[in-house]
């Protein structure tokens, strides 16, 4: 079935660094999305995408759906200590056997002020 | 209003008890959505619910009983469950319902979670 690998699984970081993260398939989408998920909460869009090649950013963070549209990545930049807490990227390929939206396995964020 | 609104926050339950998680948006969402989510793990889908009529069930057992009173609102309601059954029930919804094209069915919006406890 369908799946995303997404890495790397956790980052201890200090204050200030750049993020990187990314996900990869070996299907293609048409959307890929990244959240963020703080302890007891939902997770919060972050960042959505709708074509191959788009490069989107948001504040601090950018993401781009890969131009294979196997694969998405999202970059943090001068990481704050807000900003940890769990990233999840999610995709969905519309118009095929299955219309549902799949997440990746998580990214744990941890920052050090 | 642009929220998804869960309650109760915390639910602690035997496992002979009968409760019910509550889930409500007023955003104009056409699909509302269940997820389970254990610790660290991504969210498991559960159900759907487009235009209020079931459309997913990915094989939830019984004692997950799901209802859709109107366009607003979602339950769950719990019956007889297992102590595995403990996690983080997530509700969301999207404009549209995922068997439709537009990238306004693609973007859920969580609501944050009724942590849930079976002992």
């Amino acid at each position: 079935g369908q799946q995303l690998n997404q890495s790397p699984q956790s980052m201890f970081i200090q204050e200030g660094e750049d993020v990187s993260m990314n996900c990869t398939s070996s299907s293609i989408f048409n959307t890929w999305l990244w959240y963020k998920q703080d302890p007891g909460e939902g997770p919060v869009l972050l960042i959505a995408l709708y074509k191959a090649g788009e490069l989107t950013s948001n504040g601090r963070l950018t993401a781009q759906f890969g131009i294979t549209r196997k694969d998405s990545f999202l970059n943090i930049s001068a990481s704050i200590p807000s900003d940890v807490g769990i990233y999840f990227c999610a995709a969905r390929f519309y118009g095929g056997a299955t219309n549902k939206l799949i997440f990746g396995t998580g990214t744990l964020l941890a920052v050090q002020p | 209003d642009t929220e998804v609104t869960q309650t109760p926050k915390h639910l602690v339950m035997g496992m002979t008890n009968k409760k019910s998680l509550k889930c409500e948006q007023h955003m104009g969402h056409r699909a509302m959505y269940w997820y389970k989510q254990k610790a660290k793990k991504p969210p498991e889908l559960m159900f759907v619910y487009s235009y209020e009529k079931l459309s997913i069930n990915e094989s939830v057992p019984s004692r997950f009983s799901p209802e859709c009173p109107n366009s607003s609102l979602l339950n769950l309601h719990l019956h007889a469950l297992q102590p595995e059954d403990s996690a983080l029930y997530l509700c969301a919804s999207s404009q549209l319902s995922w068997d439709r094209a537009s990238s306004g069915a693609n973007v859920l919006t969580f609501g944050a979670g009724s942590r849930l406890t079976v002992l």
